[in-house]
């Protein structure tokens, strides 16, 4: 069964820091990971997603990678601003589905002005 | 439309009533997909629909909960015998599957908020 972990549950930053978000998964048979964010009283939204071929994806300051071997992806936020405060979720497809996602607890991030 | 629809976006109800959730997919969208929220909780996965396959239901929690596609488009999850651990947000999301380099990317909408009292 896919457990997926994200250290830390909560990151409080001043604006302009650049941060990582962590992620870790136990079964590394995955098809993809996927980094979403969650703004209060909203649905999430797809920042990017990393098939198990690859090693990381960028969009804009957001750059996630992907390390299957370890079981573990990384989000890193460059150069942060108060408008990326949200709560940050990745998700690994489990169970031999590419579909069935299994998502983190999520990391609750505010950037500070 | 631009994005998933869901409706009702609040929806209060008295233990031991049915409710019905709709949701509309993207335009063109395979795949659907029923998650639930619960508060502290993380995102559960219920039911995926693809095509005209049969559903995967692994996900759904007991027989009072069913969910329905029609036309390959709408959906509706239906709770029955409403109970208050019911009380979460449910999001429905989807994506196209096997289309390249888009891969699996799926498209949640903003969700229903179910309180049962």
């Amino acid at each position: 069964k896919q457990e997926v972990t994200q250290i830390p549950a909560a990151l409080s930053v001043p604006e302009g820091e650049n941060l990582v978000l962590n992620c870790s998964f136990t079964d590394s048979a995955i098809y993809n990971l996927q980094w979403f964010r969650q703004d209060p009283g909203k649905g999430l939204t797809s920042l990017l997603l990393i098939q198990s071929s690859q090693r990381e994806q960028t969009s804009g300051r957001l750059n996630a990678s992907l390390d299957k071997s370890s079981g573990r992806s990384t989000l890193y936020i460059a150069a942060s601003q108060p408008g990326d405060s949200a709560t940050y979720l990745c998700a690994a497809d489990s169970g031999g589905s590419n579909y069935k996602l299994t998502f983190g607890k999520g990391t609750l991030l505010t950037v500070n002005p | 439309g631009a994005g998933v629809s869901q409706s009702p976006s609040n929806k209060v109800t008295e233990k031991g009533k049915d409710v019905e959730l709709r949701c509309d997919p993207i335009s063109g969208h395979t795949a659907l997909y029923w998650y639930r929220q619960s508060l502290g909780q993380g995102l559960e996965f219920l039911i995926y629909f693809q095509g005209n396959s049969a559903p995967d239901k692994s996900g759904l929690p007991s027989d009072r909960f069913s969910a329905e596609r029609t036309g390959g488009s709408v959906s509706t999850l239906t709770i029955q015998r409403t109970q208050q651990e019911d009380s979460a947000v449910y999001l429905c999301a989807s994506s196209l599957i096997g289309q390249g380099d888009l891969g699996n990317t799926i498209y949640f909408g903003e969700g229903s908020w179910l309180t049962v009292v």
